[in-house]
Formats: structure tokens, sequence, C-alpha cells
């Protein structure tokens, strides 16, 4: 049973580019969130996507984009990256009669 | 608003050692309390949880507690081991379908 899948593992992009960063959720999980890590940092709450709705949103600015699909993975975009944009991004998914996350292995964006 | 804090940020133990690593949060109304293991560099690993009408949870040699009344929970970890060096974060949830509001990790390391 694959767990959650991230793509890319590793990505550098210049100041200014827009990116794009893929979740595909474990099997059965409906529910997918997005959380920035810098270096050092706990994980931060960028968004949720349930039945291909934003759900909730934290504290991020709207160069900070998503999407669902009825597959239910799921899209990250990032607009004009800034430096501070650099983290490791990290795709969570659960499904609404489980308890708990499961996490993927993260992209590690690098904005130079 | 959540906030939760974790103490210490970083411990070196020798290997054998039973040990006790803190997270405590501000509001009590939590629905469940999450922790999980980081390797550098990967994702989250979630090793137990705790949900509100519970007191505590164990997996082996690792057993979580929680503490609504004081806004604390304990990850215990016994008879540690050189492979139990990594991080642990704790992160806390205030509904069902809420984001996780996460600590800033304890890294610890057991040296042999």
């Amino acid at each position: 049973d694959a767990g959650v899948t991230q793509s890319p593992t590793h990505l550098i992009k210049t100041r200014g580019q827009q990116v794009t960063l893929r979740c595909s959720p474990k099997s059965g999980h409906d529910t997918v969130s997005w959380y920035q890590q810098a270096l050092g940092q706990g994980p931060q709450f960028i968004f949720q996507y349930y039945e291909e709705e934003e759900r909730q949103r934290g504290n991020f600015p709207d160069r900070f984009s998503g999407h669902q699909f009825p597959n239910y993975s799921s899209e990250l975009n990032v607009n004009a990256l800034l430096l501070g944009d650099s983290a490791l991004y990290l795709c969570a998914t659960r499904t609404g009669t489980i308890v708990g996350y499961t996490f993927g292995s993260g992209t590690r964006l690098t904005v130079v | 608003k959540q906030e939760v804090t974790q103490i210490p940020a970083a411990l070196s133990v020798p290997e054998g050692e039973n040990l006790v690593l803190n997270c405590s949060f501000t509001d009590s109304a939590i629905y469940n309390l999450q922790w999980f293991r980081q390797d550098p560099g990967k994702g989250l690993t979630s090793l137990l949880l705790i949900q509100s009408s519970q007191r505590e949870q164990t997996s082996g040699r690792l057993n979580a507690s929680l503490d609504k009344s004081s806004g604390r929970s304990t990850l215990y970890i016994a008879a540690s081991q050189p492979g139990d060096s990594a991080t642990y974060l704790c992160a806390a949830t205030s509904s069902n379908t809420g984001k996780l509001i996460f600590g800033q990790g304890t890294t610890l390391q057991v040296k042999p």
C-alpha cells in the first residue's frame, strides 16, 4: 500500500519564478493539507483541501495557491518566489473516518 | 490561538537511558495530540496519537501521555538506542478536521 507520494523530491528555482509541487494521497485518503517547514522549525500549516475546495488556510500570502483533483491528488503553486520561500514542503493526508495524518517525504525547495 | 512549545530544543544522552520529551500547549480545548519523528531532511513519521478522551498511548518502547488540564504532553522513550536519534515533534489539533499546530521539535542524539 503506497503511502503519501510527493514530487519532485528536490527543486532549485530563481527568485521571481513560479513552482508547482505535487502530492498523491495514501489510498483511501480524501483530505490533503500542505505545510511549510523552514530549517530548524516546526511545520507551518498552509492550507487544506477536501472535495476539491480549499477548506482552511493558514497565514500565508495569496502567492501560495493550491488545487485538488477528482482523484484526491493535490498541487501547491507558489508564484513570485522569494528567498524566504526556501523550505521543505510537506503534504499530509487523512480520511474523515481515521483520526491522524500521514505525511509524505516532502519536497525540498531552494530559491536562489 | 493555540501555541505549542517543546522543551528542550536539543538533548544528548548515552545509550540505554530512559528519557522524557516535553510538549506544552496553550489551549486546553484540544481534539488530539500527535507525536512525530523526523530524520534529517526527511518527512514526518507518526509515532503516537492521543485523542482528547484518552490519557496515554503506548507503542513498544514509546509511551505518550496527555494532561489537558495542565496543557502538557510527554513522550517517554525507554532504553534509548542510537537509532532513536532524530527530531521529535508534537502537534495539537483543536477540531476534528483542524490543522496541526506544531512545536519546534526536540532534537535527540543517543550516543553509543
